[in-house]
């Protein structure tokens, strides 16, 4: 079974500060993405890496970064949290040597509040 | 036009009944179909994977695509409270990137 883990599963945080939200994969999968929830709007992508120190922008990457160092390690980064980035945060992985590439195994998420 | 549009809901059905849940897209590039159950606080789980147009069933789960009209369902039979969750579906067009609907919230009633 795939295993997507996030180091947290709520956060809290004053604005301004610097987050860290880590996500671990253990199927040795070539991608990996982060996403955003927020009610009414769906899943929408932040970023998504498909190789280790390689990144792309998805569709809304302002005011976040993220680091790929490992290939089973998918970092995600808010430089300054802002109130407006508070939401739920979901890690996902796939692989593109299986008959299924485009499956995607999502994390149980990390609920991030900027107060 | 949204690529993939997927009424919201609410639905509330009674213990046994059949869901039909559905999805239309409008990109003809997808190839690829998904839908996903996501209980509440939860990460989304896979539920149904398909590539080419017609029916595949696993259990009580059945989903259907038909590519010409670009519609896609997931029909859910004896429904049980346990099936309560959102329904996602999602479609990939061979860039490792899916686009997902924005979810179905699915209540069954004991």
């Amino acid at each position: 079974d795939v295993k997507v883990t996030q180091s947290s599963r709520y956060l809290v945080k004053r604005t301004g500060e610097k987050v860290f939200l880590e996500c671990v994969q253990d199927m040795d999968h070539e991608n990996m993405f982060w996403y955003r929830q927020d009610p009414g709007l769906g899943l929408r992508l932040i970023y998504f890496s498909y190789d280790v120190k390689m990144k792309e922008k998805g569709d809304i990457p302002e005011g976040y970064s993220v680091s790929r160092e490992k290939k089973e390690r998918f970092s995600l980064i808010l430089e300054s949290a802002s109130t407006n980035q508070t939401s739920m945060y979901l890690c996902a992985s796939s692989s593109p040597r299986g008959t299924v590439q485009e499956t995607q195994y999502f994390g149980p998420g990390t609920r991030l509040l900027v107060l | 036009q949204k690529e993939v549009e997927q009424d919201p809901g609410p639905l509330s059905v009674p213990e046994g009944a059949i869901v039909s849940l559905n999805c239309t897209y409008s990109n003809s590039a997808f190839q690829y179909f998904m839908w996903y159950r996501q209980y509440s606080r939860k990460g989304p789980e896979l539920l149904m994977y398909t590539y080419s147009s017609g029916n595949k069933e696993d259990g009580r789960f059945t989903a259907q695509v038909d590519k010409s009209s670009k519609y896609i369902s997931l029909f859910i039979r004896d429904s049980q409270p346990s099936d309560s969750a959102t329904y996602l579906c999602a479609m990939g067009r061979g860039n490792y990137k899916l686009t997902f609907g924005k979810g179905t919230l699915l209540t069954v009633n004991p």
